[in-house]
């Protein structure tokens, strides 16, 4: 049972374009939203998070939209840089209480970025 | 600080032989738990704990799979007996509660053969 969906195992872009990862998800429990990025042979790092009170979250190039309704949200990347290529993972997180911060992740989507 | 730290970073073992997996959390955190990453399934959280007390063992693939946190800064990962099956990156990550997020540990790289 998988409540959190990368569908798309790889996307290639070019240097300079819009990267737009997805990611969808189906507990409604859900009201924590955060993007991780990892590199080969190193850990998973925070990128940017949203919380289900909001549907945008900037933070320089990186942009998190969520729609709620559709309980999807994605990831954008402008402009996109080689060093971008990475292994882009989405993760949700439910209500607090006995979750402690609990986070379920996608199965994480390829990056790679031409130059 | 020097983050979540992880050993080993590689462990080769044969089949039917017993892994242990180690892990420093970050000082002052006070959730942590065991993901193992598949091609198939990404990262899949195993098990984790709050306080040094196990919360959720649920997603521990089976009864040959084990985990204790004997102390606020070290818990432990142990395969018993290992199959090749078992083969994959486990991570471990701690964090401060609900909504920080995670720092994740650098992985250990399992091969089971």
């Amino acid at each position: 049972d998988q409540q959190v969906k990368q569908n798309s195992p790889s996307l290639s872009v070019q240097e300079g374009r819009i990267s737009i990862l997805n990611c969808d998800y189906t507990n409604s429990m859900f009201d924590y939203f955060l993007w991780y990025k990892k590199y080969p042979a190193e850990g998973p790092t925070f990128l940017i998070s949203i919380s289900s009170i909001k549907d945008k979250n900037e933070d320089g190039r990186f942009t998190v939209f969520l729609n709620k309704s559709a309980k999807h949200l994605s990831l954008h990347i402008v402009p996109s840089q080689p060093g971008d290529s990475a292994v882009y993972f989405c993760a949700a997180s439910g209500a607090g209480g006995t979750s402690y911060g609990k986070l379920t992740f996608g199965q994480g989507t390829i990056l790679t970025v031409h130059p | 600080d020097a983050g979540v730290i992880q050993s080993p970073r590689h462990e080769v073992t044969e089949m039917g032989q017993e892994v242990t997996l180690r892990c420093k959390p970050i000082s002052g955190h006070n959730s942590l738990f065991w993901y193992r990453q598949t091609m198939m399934r990404g990262l899949e959280l195993l098990i984790y704990f709050n306080n040094n007390v196990p919360i959720d063992d649920s997603g521990m693939p089976e009864d040959r799979f084990s985990a204790k946190m004997p102390n606020a800064s070290f818990s432990t990962l142990k395969i018993q007996p290992s199959e090749p099956r078992d083969s994959a990156v486990y991570f471990c990550a701690s964090s401060r509660g609900s909504n920080y997020g995670y720092t994740f540990g650098s992985g250990t790289r399992l091969t089971v053969v």
